[in-house]
């Protein structure tokens, strides 16, 4: 059951320009919500979180958007440097952490 | 402060063998998260340990079990390995109600042969 979905597996954006990175769940019990990003060979990194209270929250350059009724969530870089090149995991909480199959973002410089 | 440790980080093993993975959390954290990933996917959730039980089950066949210990350290067992076992494993920590978000390990590539 994939209940985080991210039906973008690539985007690629100039530098400088705005990253969106799109999320949809279906399970309405999820009441936290995580971007992590990971790079070859590593674990992923925790980059930034949203609370289902709240509809978004910034963190430098990385925004977190979060539409409830939609059961959507999006990632905004601004702006993106090609060090933001890495698969970004979308993920969601209820008693354990379920992932999105990932978005791979390339910064072109 | 070390972050999560997992070892080994490579493995080859054979179809209808037994292989054991290791991990240690992160210091301060109780929970332990496993998560198997498959080449172009997303982790997908094993199951969760804390104190020492396990308390959240992914949709995993009994194949799959796994221990924590009283330091909080885990381990992964894969018996009667299939070639379909082939991933990427990773160890996840936390506190126990994850809100302060996971810290994952680098993870254990195995692949069956």
């Amino acid at each position: 059951d994939q209940q985080v979905k991210q039906n973008s597996p690539s985007l690629s954006v100039q530098e400088g320009r705005i990253s969106i990175l799109n999320c949809d769940y279906t399970n309405s019990m999820f009441d936290y919500f995580l971007w992590y990003k990971k790079y070859p060979a590593e674990g992923p990194t925790f980059l930034i979180s949203i609370s289902s209270i709240k509809d978004k929250n910034e963190d430098g350059r990385f925004t977190v958007f979060l539409n409830k009724s939609a059961k959507h969530l999006s990632l905004h870089i601004v702006p993106s440097q090609p060090g933001d090149s890495a698969v970004y995991f979308c993920a969601a909480l209820e008693h354990d952490m379920r992932f999105g199959a990932g978005t791979r973002l390339t910064v072109k410089p | 402060d070390a972050g999560v440790t997992q070892s080994p980080t490579h493995l080859i093993k054979t179809r209808g063998q037994q292989v054991t993975l290791r991990c240690s959390p992160k210091s301060g954290h109780d929970t332990v998260s496993w998560y198997q990933q498959a080449l172009g996917q997303g982790p997908q959730f094993i199951f969760q340990y804390y104190e020492e039980e396990e308390r959240q089950r992914g949709n995993f066949p009994d194949r799959f079990s796994g221990h924590q210990f009283p330091n909080y350290s885990s381990e992964l067992n894969v018996n009667a390995l299939l070639l379909g076992d082939s991933a990427l494993y990773l160890c996840a920590s936390s506190l126990a109600d994850g809100y302060y978000g996971y810290t994952f390990g680098s993870g254990t590539r195995l692949t069956v042969v």
